[in-house]
């Protein structure tokens, strides 16, 4: 079983805000790193893959950056927007077929 | 194209009941998973479904839970005996063998 974690477990921010949080995982047996954002009554839905140290992934305002030898990666939002207001979900995988996931962050983005 | 679907989107059952919960998943997706979330933990893995191999089950967390994935497609999660500790919801993702996950919108199992 790999633990990986995420952090702060909540934020709040304002409109227009830039944030960022953490996901830290195991850095032995690493294969890949995926975040997942899920909003309320929704599917999660997949924002990046990577698997390389020193990857980094960008899609609109939000992107990621990957650090597999200290087995962490921080997901940053650019200008939050009350519309990326989601839990976050990091998973971690070593090549096998489970995702560990962790227990998100909760952003919620006040207008 | 359609998604991946669940049914039903909630569950209410008695202590002790049988439950049902069923994923349709991507045409064409070899690859079928389930985890569940309890409130205020993460996403735990269930079960892996790949192709014709014999399913990962390391996640079950006891002998009540059950799946079966039929025709390399539709894939029923069977909890017996309903405990209040299993209310969660019940998450369904297919994929092209390990890639990236599609999940469907999820089942709300609430034992009473």
């Amino acid at each position: 079983i790999l633990n990986v974690e995420q952090s702060p477990q909540s934020l709040h921010v304002q409109e227009g805000d830039s944030t960022n949080f953490t996901c830290s995982f195991p850095s032995s047996n690493f294969y890949a790193l995926h975040w997942y954002r899920w909003e309320t009554a929704k599917s999660p839905e997949a924002l990046f893959v990577m698997t390389l140290n020193g990857d980094e992934k960008k899609k609109g305002r939000i992107s990621a950056t990957l650090n597999t030898k200290e087995g962490y990666s921080y997901l940053y939002i650019k200008g939050s927007q009350p519309e990326d207001s989601a839990t976050y979900l990091c998973a971690s995988t070593s090549g096998g077929n489970q995702f560990y996931f962790g227990t998100g962050t909760s952003l919620t983005v006040i207008p | 194209g359609a998604g991946v679907s669940q049914s039903p989107s909630n569950k209410v059952t008695e202590k002790g009941k049988d439950v049902e919960l069923r994923c349709d998943p991507i045409s064409g997706h070899t690859a079928l998973y389930w985890y569940r979330q309890s409130l205020g933990q993460g996403l735990e893995f269930l079960i892996y479904f790949q192709g014709n191999s014999a399913p990962d089950k390391s996640g079950l967390p006891s002998d009540r839970f059950s799946a079966e994935r039929t025709g390399g497609s539709v894939s029923t999660l069977t909890i017996q005996r309903t405990q209040q500790e299993d209310s969660a919801v019940y998450l369904c993702a297919s994929s092209l063998s390990g890639e990236e996950q599609y999940f469907g919108p999820g089942t709300r199992l609430t034992v009473t």
